[in-house]
């Protein structure tokens, strides 16, 4: 089966940092995104992992362990325009396509 | 300029009627999708198009009909609305193998409201 778990709310401080788990098993694996919604809008592309490790995004990181099933994404300096959900997604394969299965979501209320 | 375009953005219909959303990509990508969002804000695949070919269909009732005139259109038709069809429902794109990322793009999102 697939099953991509991640919290539900997170609060954090402006200017803090703060660290959105998210634990994948996936049936293939091809890579993990992170997207971001703010409320009533579309998702937009943070960043993506398809190796093992960190990639740096400005304020923004994620880390992918494959043999964890494991990701995190990193968010530094937070802004009151960083308060939306964060969306966990692993692209797997289904019938020869490439198919994104999501998270619920996490959704980050910032506050000063 | 949009990348993604959906029409209408807000649909509100009584149950049993038939309603359709339109999507438009000028990204130039060959592969377009539907997702559905519910309440709970899970976002779930229903159907994906490559080069006007459908190669994903979920478990979705045959109420349910994409239409692909072309790789930058994919439509949606909905015979029948039922109460439980309320939902945003989201139109993206990709390019599939360009390159390794593969991000999709997300459309504005049609909020359908069935009464």
């Amino acid at each position: 089966g697939q099953n991509i778990d991640q919290p539900t709310e997170m609060t954090a401080t402006e200017g803090a940092i703060v660290q959105i788990n998210c634990t994948y098993q996936t049936s293939g694996f091809n890579g993990l995104f992170w997207y971001q919604q703010h409320a009533g809008e579309a998702p937009t592309f943070l960043s993506y992992n398809v190796l093992d490790g960190l990639e740096e995004k400005g304020r923004f990181s994620s880390f992918l362990s494959r043999s964890k099933g494991y990701s995190y994404l990193l968010l530094k300096e937070l802004q009151m325009k960083d308060s939306a959900s964060y969306l966990c997604a692993v692209r797997g394969f289904s019938g020869g396509y490439n198919k994104l299965i999501f998270g619920a979501g996490t959704r980050l209320a910032v506050h000063p | 300029d949009t990348a993604v375009s959906q029409t209408p953005k807000y649909l509100v219909t009584q149950m049993g009627n038939d309603k359709s959303i339109k999507c438009e990509q000028n990204l130039g990508h060959d592969t377009m999708y539907w997702y559905k969002q519910d309440s709970k804000k899970f976002l779930k695949i229903m159907f994906s198009y490559n080069n006007k070919e459908l190669i994903i269909n979920e478990t979705v009732p045959n109420r349910f009909s994409p239409k692909s005139p072309d790789k930058a259109h994919l439509n949606l038709h909905i015979n029948s609305l039922e109460l439980g069809d309320s939902a945003v429902y989201f139109c993206a794109s990709s390019q599939e193998g360009r390159s390794s990322y593969n991000e999709q793009f997300f459309g504005p999102g049609t909020r359908l409201t069935v009464l």
